[in-house]
């Protein structure tokens, strides 16, 4: 069974800069969630996707977007990036069903310069 | 705002004692109850789910739940060197999206 999995794993940019992160899905989950978690916090919820649609978005502003492929994989995109977006962002795979838990990938670590 | 709430900590154990992580968290609707452990620099680890009141456990962790208080633990017994991490506590709704309290870091001593 593969597991999550998320390129790259670290990314330099600089202020106002555009950023691309992807996630490939744990083999068999439908749905696919992006947190950011900053240094010393817990992840905060930036959005879900299930079959290619957004299905839930946390507190972000809508220059942090996403897609999902009929693969199941996700992007997640962040244009003009700010200083604050530096975090480790995180992607987490589950099954659309009640109760299930989500799995996460090894993550992103984002800095911005 | 749905919250979760973690003693911050650090928490600090001898090896082979029982440490015990507390949550709360303020959405009553809240469904699934998840605890996550985080290595530094690394992602979190799923170890133990919570669905319904009581206890639940798994080789050397219990979970237990009460939903009437809004409470989430999580003991560790006969701790290791290994179990010194940061343990997330995690709570979904109907809507499946976590909900993460800021994570209370465990040292186990040797």
């Amino acid at each position: 069974e593969t597991g999550v999995t998320q390129s790259p794993t670290h990314l330099i940019k600089t202020r106002g800069q555009q950023v691309t992160l992807r996630c490939s899905s744990q083999s068999g989950h439908n749905t696919v969630s992006w947190y950011q978690q900053a240094l010393g916090q817990g992840p905060q919820f930036i959005f879900q996707y299930y079959r290619e649609e957004e299905n839930g978005r946390g507190n972000f502003p809508p220059r942090f977007s996403g897609l999902q492929f009929p693969n199941y994989s996700s992007e997640l995109n962040v244009n003009a990036l700010e200083l604050d977006d530096s975090a480790l962002y995180l992607c987490a795979s589950s099954l659309d069903r009640a109760n299930q838990p989500q799995h996460f990938g090894d993550g992103t670590r984002l800095s911005i310069l | 705002q749905k919250e979760v709430e973690q003693n911050s900590g650090p928490l600090s154990v001898p090896e082979g004692a029982i440490a015990s992580l507390n949550c709360t968290y303020s959405d009553r609707g809240s469904q699934s109850f998840f605890w996550y452990r985080q290595y530094s620099g690394k992602s979190p680890e799923l170890i133990m789910s919570i669905y319904s009141n009581g206890d639940k456990e798994d080789g050397r962790f219990t979970a237990q739940l009460n939903k009437a208080s809004q409470y989430v633990s999580l003991l560790i017994r006969d701790s290791q060197p290994s179990d010194s991490a940061t343990y997330l506590c995690a709570v979904s709704g109907s809507a499946r999206q976590l909900t993460f309290g800021s994570g209370t870091q465990l040292t186990v001593l040797p």
